[in-house]
């Protein structure tokens, strides 16, 4: 069984364009992350939940929403898609925030042209 | 600003430990360091954690100097399979990564 699950694996769009990655994760945990890696490989968080509330917002245009249903899930809906947005995006979860290991999906290799 | 760094790359021979630095100068005494790496593609995967004390799991062991400003995770017999970017981290209310060591593993 696959522990944190994303999808699509690889999104191909436009510039302008509206787009949402899912991200589920089957191990119980509350707490719930998105990282973007750029090209370069640096990781950089971008939003965490925790029992389905916002924890952690960093500097992320507010193109970009990150939406809850259930503390499970964690969608990120991205408006308006810029060439640098083009990278890819680990969903991860942990047991507690920051402080336990956490499980990263497969990622989202997003490409904007 | 908190400040991660690590080498960009490393060699070591398979069968050989593969010790990988890391500088934490501006971790607090309450954080963490966690080491992950990255295999091509792939997610990055945890392998170890610890405060103050060294530790040993399964998959390695990791050193953290006394004043805490520099770790060392330690791959004891590497193998081919070990070849990828292994991050460095420390925690407070979120981790912040380094920019990863790309290990690659010889025959």
């Amino acid at each position: 069984d696959t522990a944190v699950s994303q999808t699509p694996k690889y999104l191909v769009t436009q510039m302008g364009n509206d787009k949402s990655i899912k991200c589920e994760q089957n191990l119980g945990h509350d707490t719930m992350y998105w990282y973007k890696q750029d090209s370069k490989k640096f990781l950089k968080i971008m939003f965490s939940y925790n029992n389905k509330e916002l924890i952690i917002n960093e500097t992320v245009p507010n193109r970009f929403s990150p939406k809850s249903p259930d503390k499970a899930h964690l969608n990120l809906h991205i408006n308006s898609l810029e060439l640098g947005d083009s990278a890819v995006y680990f969903c991860a979860s942990s047991q507690l925030q920051a402080t336990y290991e956490q499980y990263f999906g497969p990622g989202t290799r997003l490409t904007v042209t | 600003d908190a400040k991660t760094t690590q080498p960009p790359s490393m060699d070591c021979a398979e069968g050989r430990a593969a010790n990988l630095p890391c500088n934490h100068s501006t971790i607090s005494g309450n954080e963490y360091v966690y080491w992950y790496r990255q295999i091509h593609s792939q997610g990055p995967q945890y392998i170890i954690h610890g405060l103050k004390n060294n530790e040993t799991n399964e998959m390695a062991s990791l050193i953290i100097t006394e004043d805490r400003k520099s770790s060392t995770l330690i791959l004891p017999h590497a193998t081919l399979r070990d070849t990828a970017v292994y991050y460095c981290a420390h925690s407070n209310y979120q981790l912040i990564w380094g920019a990863g060591t790309k290990l690659i593993i010889k025959p």
